[in-house]
């Protein structure tokens, strides 16, 4: 099965620029879906596929993609910006999902 | 608006089984698939699945191949996951998520979660 790899943690001044990773080989074939999740909630879904928002999430948050690395970025980071962040996508040996370890996001 | 209602916590003995319910509404239930997901305490999230309400077909990740079964109950636009030979490591929030089509692993719905914790 695939694996994905994200860093444990990142950090980022207040209003500047923040990218978190997510590397693993489903994704040189199928694009990822980032997750927001802040203490005690269920996950809220920010970015899907090449570059899709859901109604509701600012437009700074962004995705994007090159090879077997997916990457979410967040311009202008807000203090509410502070949370855990999970990538995932299809499994490439089948109609699977899988999640990456999740990365904790500090807005400094 | 659109949800998923879980049903509430459970406790359970190493070995029993638990069945976690997923309730739509404010959609057409069959119309998108559902995800199961946990996640321990302290940990990251962990797929486990996913079915499709119009067919019933099903999808696990290798790690609870025969242990999981997901089902539905199309009339009352419920969904079920049942988690057999519970062991302390299973002890974990469950949530469903609604899977956008045709891209089930992408969930734009999540239900608040259902906590299972499994002790002697």
């Amino acid at each position: 099965s695939s694996e994905l790899t994200q860093d444990p943690a990142v950090s980022v001044a207040l209003g500047q620029t923040v990218r978190i990773t997510c590397q693993g080989d489903s994704l040189r074939s199928y694009y990822a879906s980032w997750y927001q999740q802040k203490p005690g909630q269920a996950p809220v879904l920010v970015i899907y596929g090449k570059n899709n928002r859901p109604s509701g999430i600012p437009d700074r948050f962004s995705g994007s993609s090159s090879g077997n690395t997916a990457s979410l970025t967040i311009t202008g980071a807000q203090a509410e910006d502070e949370a855990d962040y999970y990538c995932n996508s299809r499994d490439s040996s089948g109609p699977r999902g899988v999640f990456g370890g999740g990365t904790k996001l500090t807005v400094l | 608006q659109v949800q998923l209602v879980q049903s509430g916590a459970e406790v359970k003995k190493p070995g029993a089984s638990v069945k976690v319910s997923c309730k739509a509404s404010g959609y057409t239930f069959t119309s998108y698939d559902i995800n199961w997901v946990r996640q321990a305490t302290g940990q990251g999230l962990e797929w486990m699945g996913w079915m499709n309400p119009n067919s019933g077909n099903t999808g696990y990740a290798q790690k609870f191949q025969g242990r999981v079964t997901m089902t539905r109950n199309t009339s009352i636009s419920t969904a079920y996951m049942e988690l057999s030979s519970l062991r302390s490591e299973d002890t974990a929030v469950y949530y469903c998520a609604r899977g956008l089509v045709p891209y089930y692993y992408y969930m734009d719905v999540w239900g608040k979660g259902t906590t299972v914790t499994v002790s002697s």
